[in-house]
């Protein structure tokens, strides 16, 4: 069974700082997706990520998948007060009955 | 466009009740999915439709069972609640399911947060 870890799971940074958000899987996943979730809101899909070696960015966040290494990035650049949520990895099992697995979140506080 | 509708967005139940719970997707959309999300076991897969069909369902007990109509709107249902079913219940939309070979973004709905008492 898929099972997806995030690290870490909190993080404080200071604006204009780049920092990294590590999320691994344990077996073999089709795909890759990043969602954002604002305290008391909904999840937002921020990326899907297919295939080894994918890279998207979208402002200052930019996401990439190694499916050797089973981990997926997410790299914040210069962060901005704007970006401060928690942010989750899902991983697609691909054996079988077809589900996503969630990581536990990694919440960012990005402090003025 | 509209985005994802759920309804009722506040519910309280006692143990015992059962509960349900609707979701209208985004116009065109297809498959709909369901997740729990928990302080304590966070976010989890309850089911996924698409035309009408469940075509994957996540590791809970049969008591949450779900349905999607022709209009694509979804329902699913909780019976004999338990306490450790007071959680956020966010459905999200997507034109194609999961399997399809050009995945397309999924859109949540604002959830529905159920306390059971």
């Amino acid at each position: 069974e898929l099972k997806v870890e995030q690290n870490p799971l909190f993080l404080s940074m200071q604006e204009g700082k780049n920092y990294t958000i590590y999320c691994n899987y344990s077996t073999t996943s089709d795909r890759l997706y990043w969602y954002r979730q604002d305290p008391g809101k909904s999840l937002e899909s921020l990326f899907v990520l297919l295939s080894n070696g994918a890279v998207k960015q979208e402002g200052r966040l930019m996401a990439s998948l190694d499916t050797k290494a089973r981990l997926s990035t997410l790299h914040i650049t210069a962060a901005v007060h704007d970006l401060s949520a928690t942010y989750f990895c899902a991983g697609l099992s691909n054996f079988g009955n077809e589900k996503l697995t969630f990581g536990t979140g990694t919440r960012l506080t990005i402090i003025p | 466009k509209a985005g994802v509708t759920q309804t009722p967005r506040y519910l309280i139940k006692t143990r015992g009740q059962q509960v349900t719970l609707s979701c209208s997707p985004i116009s065109g959309h297809r498959s709909v999915s369901w997740y729990q999300q928990t302080p304590g076991q966070g976010l989890q897969f309850l089911f996924e439709y698409f035309s009408e069909t469940q075509r994957n369902k996540g590791n809970f007990p049969g008591r949450f069972s779900g349905r999607q109509f022709s209009n694509s709107r979804s329902e699913m249902n909780v019976s004999t609640l338990e306490l450790g079913d007071s959680a956020l219940y966010l459905c999200a939309s997507s034109l194609v399911p999961w399997e399809s070979l050009r995945p397309d973004t999924q859109y949540f709905g604002p959830g529905t947060r159920l306390t059971v008492l």
